[in-house]
């Protein structure tokens, strides 16, 4: 059972906007900045988006974040059959004193 | 460019214990915490916890506390994860990533992993 709560998937057709949610507490997501992770099959995973809404330089305009509250959503326009991959929403706890993920959404381009 | 690179594979058996480096080059290695997060099969990301290389102090998961030790050797630029008393489920792959610096604990560039087997 994952701190953050994900959709365990999602899915799209070339061209839509997908968004993927992220649900935490006032103790993560609530207090401290939101980061997402692209995982492509058999690789590392690859920061898409930190500081809640910020691409790091490579990251296509596609991707998108943003946060409220306790929650936060990932959103990509364009769906490209390269972006099949597992996505992951993490932040920094303060109960817990530690990085907490959330337990991962496949993106499916159908 | 940063890079981090991992040891190979192993293969351990229930109750011994595992040591993974991660040999950091491309930036000052003393400037950034290194974190360790490992994926069991299939499964999603767990962290383990990070180092500061400067200093050597370590936070680590409550989950990992008392059999998990972060090292790290600033002569060669490396960090070392050693994990004790392996059971079958701590089977995954271990990364480490590197700590963007300044904004809320971005992992900004990661390690090509390494597969711990844990079977009798």
């Amino acid at each position: 059972q994952s701190v953050l709560t994900q959709p365990p998937s999602a899915s799209g057709t070339p061209g839509q906007r997908v968004t993927i949610s992220c649900s935490g507490s006032r103790y993560n997501i609530g207090s401290n900045t939101v980061n997402w992770y692209q995982q492509l099959p058999g690789t590392a995973p690859k920061i898409l988006i930190y500081s809640n809404n910020q691409r790091p330089s490579g990251v296509p305009d596609r991707f998108s974040g943003s946060k409220s509250g306790t929650s936060a959503s990932l959103a990509i326009s364009g769906l490209q059959s390269e972006d099949e991959a597992d996505y992951y929403c993490a932040a920094w706890d303060d109960s817990l004193n530690g990085l907490v993920f959330g337990g991962g959404t496949k993106l499916t381009v159908l | 460019q940063v890079q981090l690179v991992q040891s190979g594979a192993e293969v351990k058996q229930p109750g011994a214990s595992v040591k993974v480096s991660c040999k950091s080059s491309g930036y000052t290695f003393t400037s950034n915490y290194m974190h360790w997060v490992r994926q069991a099969p299939g499964q999603g990301l767990e962290w383990m916890g990070l180092i500061s290389p400067s200093g050597g102090s370590t936070t680590y998961a409550q989950v990992f506390q008392g059999r998990v030790t972060m090292t790290s050797d600033t002569s060669t630029s490396t960090v070392y994860m050693d994990l004790s008393s392996l059971r079958s489920e701590d089977t995954a792959v271990y990364y480490c990533a590197r700590d963007q610096g300044f904004s809320g604990y971005t992992l900004d560039s990661w390690g090509q992993g390494t597969l711990v087997t844990v079977s009798s």
